[in-house]
């Protein structure tokens, strides 16, 4: 089956650590994103990535860092730098940034509790 | 910048009954796109429409319909008998477009939907 996978489903960190959540998509999407959401907020753009190598900012970047090595991963992660890192974050792809004609598919999710 | 308005937090209804979901919008822009998506329980956003600027005709999809209504900056969202299936977040969404020129997508707060049965 082709999708978005996103684990783990919950984490947990103490504060001060690093952590890194894993995005892996098999649609041979050439975008992805990095969204986070907090309760009764809407979604705000961490990173976004349009092709292989390539990323940028985006509303709310700093504290996170991420790579694109591979098409079909985009892991994200949440440096102690993060000021209030508890969240649910979402991972998305599309296959361009034209999202007008081309809709984003997204993860399941990963809930992050730093402790 | 966009802006994307939800201003039901939360809505519970009885199933079977008519529900409507507002959004309202401001753009800059002569030319955007505006999208509903659910969210259930599990977490995962899914798709539910795209619709363009230049085309008012409401659509309508099985138990689901919209009203796009460019004068008052408005894409409001229906779903008529409702069914405690249809229990979820579902969030309104501006297409915006990036310095790079890439396009990203403007949320709204969301509306929490409970359907009773």
């Amino acid at each position: 089956d082709g999708g978005i996978t996103q684990s783990p489903k919950y984490l947990f960190r103490k504060e001060g650590q690093n952590v890194t959540l894993s995005c892996e998509q098999n649609l041979n999407h050439d975008a992805m994103y990095w969204y986070r959401q907090d309760p009764g907020q809407g979604l705000r753009l961490i990173y976004y990535s349009q092709i292989v190598n390539d990323f940028q900012k985006g509303d709310i970047a700093e504290g996170y860092s991420v790579s694109r090595e591979k098409k079909e991963s985009f892991p994200l992660t949440v440096t102690s730098a993060q000021k209030n890192p508890t969240a649910f974050y979402l991972c998305a792809s599309s296959i361009s940034v034209e999202l007008r004609v081309n809709e984003q598919f997204f993860g399941p999710g990963t809930r992050l509790t730093v402790l | 910048a966009q802006k994307v308005t939800q201003a039901q937090t939360e809505i519970s209804v009885v199933e079977k009954e008519d529900v409507t979901l507002d959004c309202v919008y401001e753009t800059r822009d002569t030319t955007y796109y505006l999208f509903w998506y659910k969210q259930p329980p599990s977490g995962e956003l899914v798709f539910l429409i795209r619709r363009n600027s230049f085309d008012e005709q409401n659509e309508i999809s099985g138990r689901y319909s919209w009203n796009f209504q460019k004068s008052t900056s408005s894409f409001n969202f229906t779903i008529t008998a409702s069914q405690v299936v249809d229990s979820a977040v579902y969030f309104c969404a501006l297409s915006e477009l990036t310095q790079g020129g890439s396009e990203k997508l403007v949320f709204g707060k969301g509306t929490k939907l409970t359907v009773n049965p």
